[in-house]
Parts: C-alpha cells; structure tokens; sequence
C-alpha cells in the first residue's frame, strides 16, 4: 500500500463549479498536511497548511483533515479557468523523519470556461 | 524579497557525464531539501540539508548521488556517472526552520541522451 494515494484525474469542471480534491494515507502518524498547485513546467506552490484535523479557510480554498479516517481534501469554490493546475496533497511530521514530505502523485484540474 | 533559485533551469547530459544543480534558498532560510520528479509521478523526497550539515539523506540513491549546503554558497546536488534514468525535474526546496513551510524554487530539467 502505498504511503499516500491520490486520483490522478484528469478532473474536467466547468468555470464556477465546486472541486473536491482528496486524499488518503496509510500512516496514522503524519503530523502536517499540506496542499500545494503545480502549473505546468513550474514549481509547487502552497496552498494550505495544517496540524490539526477540521477545516481550514482561503479565500476560495478549504482544507479538510480527518486524522481518525486518515483522509484530507482540499475544496475550491467558484472555480476558475486559472486554477487548472496539478495539485498536489503532501504530508510530514513523523517522529522518525520529522521534516520528510511525502507528495501525493497528484491530480490534474482543468477548469473549462 | 526574492524565491528560491536554482540553476540551471534545463540541463542536458550525456551518460556517463557529471550532472550539477544548484539551489539557493529564500533569504533567511537555512534549510534545504531536493526532491526529483519523473514523468506522471509525484514528487519523491531525497535528501534534507542545513548549512553545513546532512540532516536526512533517506531518499538519496546509494550511489553516485551526493547533495552539499556549504557555510557559504548555493546547496548542490551532484549526480555522478548520469544516467538516462536520471532524466527528470529537480526541485529544490527551503524552509525558515524544521517543519515549517517548504518554498519550492522553479525546479532543474534534466536530461540525459
């Protein structure tokens, strides 16, 4: 089983709709979790960042932590032709290797106008 | 205040060559992490350097792999005898301290023909 899994897509949404991203792992002993976007040829860019599980707000962006089920998801609302990107779910913190993030293979969005 | 840097942006090799890439970090930043990213895959974590120091190395090939953050100067890494499996983006990353949040530079395209 691997560490984290994630739907690869490709996701095809209409402008203004809401995007439901997830992801699960294994490893109960995660500490942080992370959301970041990856436009093509670009570096990662964070999203969201959080310990807890709840929610987390950004603006359009909500990040979602369920450690019991060991689950995360990120929601973009009023979605927009510039948010088509790769995004990519990334979590750390073990005690073993505290600062090693481990990435999702992440899931392609495109926002259609 | 300027990202992360690294340079070169795209790098071709031969097999058989050296490969170097190297990363300057964010100001104020002095920890450094470098991953690789193949084809339709996720980013894979490879080595975890503060100034001077090797602090996690655990996805660091055995061999021909080498990575230094020297006292003064950029963070390198170093793939020795290239070969065409090599061939993928390489992303630096830094962060203020341990566990914080990892600023991505825009990556090194290698390619080995």
């Amino acid at each position: 089983q691997k560490e984290v899994e994630q739907d690869p897509g490709p996701l095809s949404v209409p402008e203004g709709a809401i995007v439901s991203l997830n992801c699960t792992y294994s490893n109960s002993a995660f500490q942080y979790f992370m959301w970041y976007r990856q436009y093509s040829r670009k570096g990662p860019e964070l999203l969201m960042y959080t310990y807890s599980s709840g929610n987390k707000e950004d603006g359009r962006f909500t990040a979602q932590v369920d450690k019991s089920s060991k689950y995360i998801s990120l929601f973009i609302r009023d979605s927009q032709p510039s948010d088509s990107a790769t995004y990519l779910c990334a979590m750390g913190g073990l005690r073993t290797s505290y600062d090693k993030v481990i990435f999702g293979p992440g899931t392609s969005l495109s926002v259609i106008p | 205040n300027a990202g992360v840097m690294q340079n070169p942006r795209h790098l071709v090799r031969r097999r058989g060559q050296e490969a170097r890439l190297r990363c300057s970090p964010m100001k104020g930043h002095s920890h450094v992490y470098w991953y690789r990213q193949l084809p339709e895959e996720g980013l894979k974590f490879m080595v975890y350097l503060q100034k001077e120091n090797i602090i996690d190395e655990s996805g660091m090939p055995k061999e021909r792999f080498s990575a230094e953050f020297p006292k003064e100067g950029p963070s390198i890494l170093r793939i020795q005898q290239v070969v065409r499996g090599d061939s993928a983006a390489y992303f630096c990353a830094s962060s203020p301290g341990r566990g914080e949040t990892q600023y991505f530079g825009p990556g090194t395209r290698l390619l080995v023909l």
